[in-house]
């Protein structure tokens, strides 16, 4: 089992419409989560990060973390094709200074 | 703006070279790390360092090793290259655990090619 699960995609949204990204993790010691956007042929960027359960919101972004679940997702609302892209999901451990990426899920949005 | 800097952003190598990846990052970062990116793996951690001359290995540490002698720079060295370590390599740094926030910052890429 890997240990940062996410669909590879890709996932095809409308614009306008609510993308739903969604990743699962195996490590119960995982403390801090990240959602990190990588552009075709370019670096990966942090968009979110959240340490506590529930919702954390930045503009059209939310992220969502459930530990009990081991569940962390990332809404992004609105979408504009110029979201598309390959979205990462990553967790650390606390005071660890690995931090354990997912292959990513591709988003492809549509104008 | 936290900058991440990678000495290449191709390289073409033959098989049995030695490769030097260089990494430079200008915000004092404690930690360096270096990745390589294949599609469908994601990112896997090949070392990170966490202070000067200090190293770790990562997940996949086997056919390189690293250099870190000053703190803003960061070297991953093939020491004989493989048809296998056609990748992206790509290089982060970030602050210490519990300094705020601790994002990963990564450099461009460097996309190397070994014939």
């Amino acid at each position: 089992q890997k240990e940062v699960e996410q669909n590879s995609g890709p996932l095809s949204v409308p614009e306008g419409a609510i993308a739903s990204l969604n990743c699962t993790y195996s490590d119960r010691g995982s403390q801090s989560f990240f959602w990190y956007r990588q552009y075709s042929g370019k670096s990966p960027e942090l968009i979110m990060f959240i340490y506590s359960n529930g919702d954390k919101e930045d503009g059209r972004f939310t992220a969502q973390l459930n530990k009990a679940s081991q569940y962390v997702s990332l809404l992004i609302r609105d979408s504009q094709p110029s979201d598309s892209a390959t979205y990462l999901c990553a967790t650390r451990n606390t005071g660890g200074f690995k931090t354990i990426f997912g292959a990513g899920t591709r988003l492809f949005v549509k104008a | 703006d936290v900058k991440v800097t990678q000495s290449s952003r191709y390289l073409v190598k033959r098989t049995g070279e030695k490769v030097f990846l260089e990494c430079v990052q200008d915000m004092d970062h404690e930690n360096m790390f270096w990745y390589r990116q294949d599609p469908g793996l994601g990112l896997r951690l090949i070392y990170f360092s966490y202070d000067v001359k200090m190293k770790e290995k990562g997940d996949i540490p086997e056919g390189y090793s690293v250099s870190r002698e000053k703190k803003e720079r960061f070297s991953l060295i093939l020491e004989s290259a493989s048809t296998n370590q056609t990748s992206m390599y790509l290089c982060a740094s970030s602050p210490l655990p519990g300094a705020g926030t601790d994002t990963q910052y990564f450099g461009p890429g460097t996309r190397l090619t070994v014939l």
